[in-house]
């Protein structure tokens, strides 16, 4: 069965603290993998992507995501929050031959940055 | 270069009524998705149109849910006889083709309440 699981339905850090999110899927096929934000009252914001190449890939605002075939995973890290990350994060991922952009999200981890 | 834009942004309905969604797509984009997100869920995939055809509405309810992406106007997500289970945040994506190195643009989404 083709799934995507966040582990962490919550994330509470410090301002200036490094956060990392788990995500990790279960495929038979290869796959394209996303990481999008949602901020209050808006719609999803693609944060970065892996497709083929450099596992490690580095989105905008600091964030970066580590693909990890042997343990189906592509966990978000950041070094250091800001207030302004706090904010609910998906990770989705493209089945090979499932076609176009159709993709399967996971639950969601909403991350809150403390002062 | 307006982005998508889904109207209206909340949308009320009592048991029973019909409710209506609509979708511009970025300009130029000729792939429309519908996705779902229930309360404390991740999005879940509803429907993928070209303009006249629907592609794949493998994520659509079987009954009650139909939607259209007309040669001229908006994309429309329609649900009849709306149950208190159809509420949740109705998110709308467009994407200029389909391969996986597009990026797909989402829309604030309709908040529908079901009274």
């Amino acid at each position: 069965a083709q799934s995507v699981t966040q582990l962490d339905s919550q994330v509470p850090v410090f301002e200036e603290a490094p956060v990392e999110l788990r995500c990790n899927y279960s495929s038979s096929v290869s796959v394209y993998l996303f990481w999008y934000v949602q901020y209050p009252n808006q719609g999803l914001q693609l944060l970065l992507k892996y497709l083929s190449g450099s596992t490690l890939v580095k989105g905008i605002n600091g964030f970066e995501a580590e693909f990890n075939k042997s343990q189906t995973s592509f966990h978000l890290r950041k070094p250091s929050v800001h207030i302004s990350d706090t904010a609910e994060y998906f990770c989705a991922v493209r089945f090979n031959g499932q076609g176009a952009q159709k993709l399967v999200f996971g639950q969601g981890t909403r991350l809150t940055i403390n002062p | 270069n307006a982005g998508v834009m889904q109207n209206p942004r909340h949308l009320v309905r009592r048991r029973g009524q019909e409710a209506r969604l609509r979708c511009s797509p970025v300009k130029g984009h000729s792939h429309v998705y519908w996705y779902r997100q229930l309360p404390e869920e991740g999005l879940k995939f509803m429907v993928y149109l070209q303009k006249e055809n629907i592609i794949d509405e493998s994520g659509m309810p079987k009954e009650r849910f139909s939607a259209e992406f007309p040669k001229e106007g908006p994309s429309i997500l329609r649900i009849q006889q709306v149950v208190r289970g159809d509420s949740a945040a109705y998110f709308c994506a467009s994407s200029p083709g389909t391969g996986a190195n597009e990026k797909l643009f989402f829309g604030s989404g309709t908040q529908l309440s079901v009274l």
